[in-house]
Parts: C-alpha cells; structure tokens; sequence
C-alpha cells in the first residue's frame, strides 16, 4: 500500500524552530517528487515546498522562503522540514504528498502533523 | 503565488449534477493548464480526484470529471451523492516547481 506518514508536529513558541519528518512506503521514494502543504484552522490548502526526486531542485512558497529548508533521504524513504523562525501564521495541519506526473498531481496525502505557534 | 477562484460554496440534490470553477491567469496555470482536483471530507487528509484536466486515478468514480476552457477549469460531480458533501481544490503546477491552489469550494448535497 502507497503511504506517507507525518510526524513532528506540536507547540512551539514564535520565533522557535521545529522539524517535521514524512516516512514513504509502497512506492518507489527516489522516483518521485514530495512537497508539503499546510492548512491552517478553518482555511483553505497552501502549497509550502517542493522537492525533486534526487533533491537537488527544491523551491518554497514566498510566506516560508528564507525561515523553511525542505531535505530528503532516498536510502530512508523520508522528506523532512525544517521550520525556523516560527510565527503565529505558521499554525496548521501540514500534510506530506507524493507527486507524480509532469504537472505534479499530489496523489498520495498523509493525515498531516500540527503544528500551533503560541506563547 | 496568488490562489486561483474558486466559488466558496456550491449545492446541488441527490442525482443532480454541479459544476465547480477554477479561474486564474494563463501564468497561474502553467504552460498546459492541466490542473488538478482534490477532495477533503472534515478532518480527513485531501484526496487527488483529478489529475492532468480530465485523467481520474485509479479508483476514482466515473462520476467525477474535469475540462477547461480558456482560462477556468472546472470539475463536474453527476449523479451527487450525500458522501460527496466536503471541500473541494483545484491545484495547478505554475513551473519551477511551484504548485497554486484553489480557494477551495464547499458543495453542500441538499
């Protein structure tokens, strides 16, 4: 069965750092591209980053860009992000995907991590 | 990275069918405009209905569909069902690794 599973999430205070980590299995990990989404309560879906299959091509949404770094391991089937920085804003489910296709469709979703910045 | 329109919320009977609508500039869809469609039921991760405009994974019913013309795509749900009731998103991929989505559409099954 294709599967990605979240973990990492939790409180953390603003301007603290957190690392989310998505576990792959059933498919072929080095093969594909992941990215992570987020939703915040009550909102809708936001694309926060993208990585290539080798991770060598990575790209973030401009809310994230400079405080987010998205990694993988392909020996461990697991893409990680690191989140620095954290503001109130950053509170949200965030949920792994597998992307597949040239148009990157998300056809695999995990149950998602939250994430809640607060003091 | 603006999100691309959605309507917030459709509705539709048991046995109709409904139309959802996803607007954006020729550059918010990318080259081709071959958006993808996801479903989320409340509190339960998103799952891909639609991908490449019209393609549906494997799975997926028959009742759902995609096209696009000029500058929106829309998925159309035909014989609405209660289970249908959830959000729905558009997502496209801009180039350069980027995807957008939707505003996302709430269809209510009456």
């Amino acid at each position: 069965e294709v599967q990605v599973l979240e973990s990492g999430g939790g409180l953390v205070q603003p301007g603290g750092s957190l690392r989310l980590s998505c576990v792959a299995s059933g498919f072929n990990f080095s093969r594909h591209a992941m990215t992570w989404v987020r939703q915040a309560p009550g909102k809708g879906l936001e694309w926060v980053s993208t990585i290539r299959s080798s991770g060598d091509v990575t790209s973030y949404a401009d809310s994230v860009k400079g405080r987010f770094t998205i990694s993988r391991d392909n020996v461990k089937d697991t893409v990680f992000l690191q989140m620095s920085s954290l503001r109130d804003e950053d509170t949200a489910i965030y949920y792994c995907a597998k992307l597949f296709g040239m148009y990157f469709a998300a056809d695999c979703w995990g149950q998602g991590t939250l994430v809640t910045v607060s003091s | 990275q603006s999100a691309l329109t959605q309507p917030a919320s459709v509705s539709g009977s048991p046995g109709q069918s409904i139309t959802i609508s996803c607007t954006g500039t020729s550059s918010d869809f990318g080259t081709y405009g071959l958006v993808s469609w996801c479903q989320q039921h409340p509190g339960k991760a998103p799952k891909l209905l639609i991908y490449e405009g019209s393609k549906r994974p494997s799975g997926i019913s028959h009742r759902f569909s995609g096209s696009k013309s000029g500058d929106t795509a829309s998925l159309t749900i035909s014989g609405l069902q209660a289970e249908d009731e959830a959000d729905y998103y558009c997502c496209s991929y801009v180039g350069s690794n980027t995807l957008v989505f939707g505003e996302g559409t709430k269809l209510t099954v009456l």
